[in-house]
């Protein structure tokens, strides 16, 4: 299957620092990205749509000025966490769409978790 | 706005015997698509089958089937011949289908069910 890689995997920063997490897709392109957020025990909750060469489309609740997002090609797409706080401590997993034909699969990141003292 | 919804937090099975995972969904779309994916202790998300909407027939992939349930609302997982392996959390996931709009691709996710296999 197709792979999608995530870096940093774990991250430590202090208060006020920002925060940048890269997801890119190794052996496809992918014009669809999507952002998770997802707290300890508890379900994926979709943060972001990043598109290539378009603005990211953010989920109501969701900070964009906070969670700023870029995708700059068919393969990389980046999460800057700004003026990180401890309440932003989480795993952040992203997912890339592969499009063979007529059916698209998701495939996802091995996720990043970011620990803000 | 689509929901999905897993009425249990966990279960178990013992190694080689059968489990069912429950999921029922709730939409207005006609086109959607639905999925249920494995968390494993290392947090990989690792798709384990799909199934289109508009497809009568179930989805089968080797020891892994579900029985979906149109007009219910219901997409239970079946995983047959338990394994140690199947060990994890599992979700089931929505997705609008292309008429869907911008909703299209994005996954709701359920709450998931924690799955424990005793040898």
């Amino acid at each position: 299957g197709a792979v999608v890689s995530q870096h940093p995997s774990r991250v430590i920063c202090k208060s006020g620092t920002s925060v940048k997490i890269e997801c890119r897709s190794l052996d496809f392109q992918a014009t669809t990205m999507f952002w998770y957020r997802q707290f300890p025990k508890q379900s994926l909750m979709l943060m972001a749509t990043s598109n290539e060469g378009s603005k990211a489309t953010y989920e109501q609740g969701v900070e964009k000025d906070k969670f700023l997002i870029n995708h700059a090609s068919l393969t990389l797409s980046t999460l800057t966490v700004t003026s990180a706080h401890p309440e932003d401590s989480s795993f952040y997993i992203c997912s890339a769409t592969e499009s063979r034909g007529y059916q698209e699969t998701q495939y996802f990141g091995p996720g990043t978790r970011l620990l803000v003292l | 706005a689509q929901t999905v919804t897993q009425s249990q937090p966990e279960m178990s099975v013992q190694e080689a015997e059968t489990v069912t995972l429950s999921c029922t969904y709730d939409t207005s779309e006609s086109d959607y698509y639905l999925f249920w994916y494995k968390q494993p202790p290392s947090r990989q998300m690792i798709l384990v089958i799909r199934q289109e909407a508009y497809k009568q027939q179930n989805a089968t992939e080797n020891r892994f089937s579900v029985n979906f349930q149109k007009a219910a609302k219901s997409f239970s997982l079946k995983i047959s011949d338990s394994q140690l392996g199947d060990a994890a959390m599992y979700f089931c996931a929505y997705s609008a289908g292309r008429a869907g709009g911008t909703s299209y691709g994005k996954l709701t996710f359920g709450q998931g069910t924690i799955l424990t296999v005793h040898p």
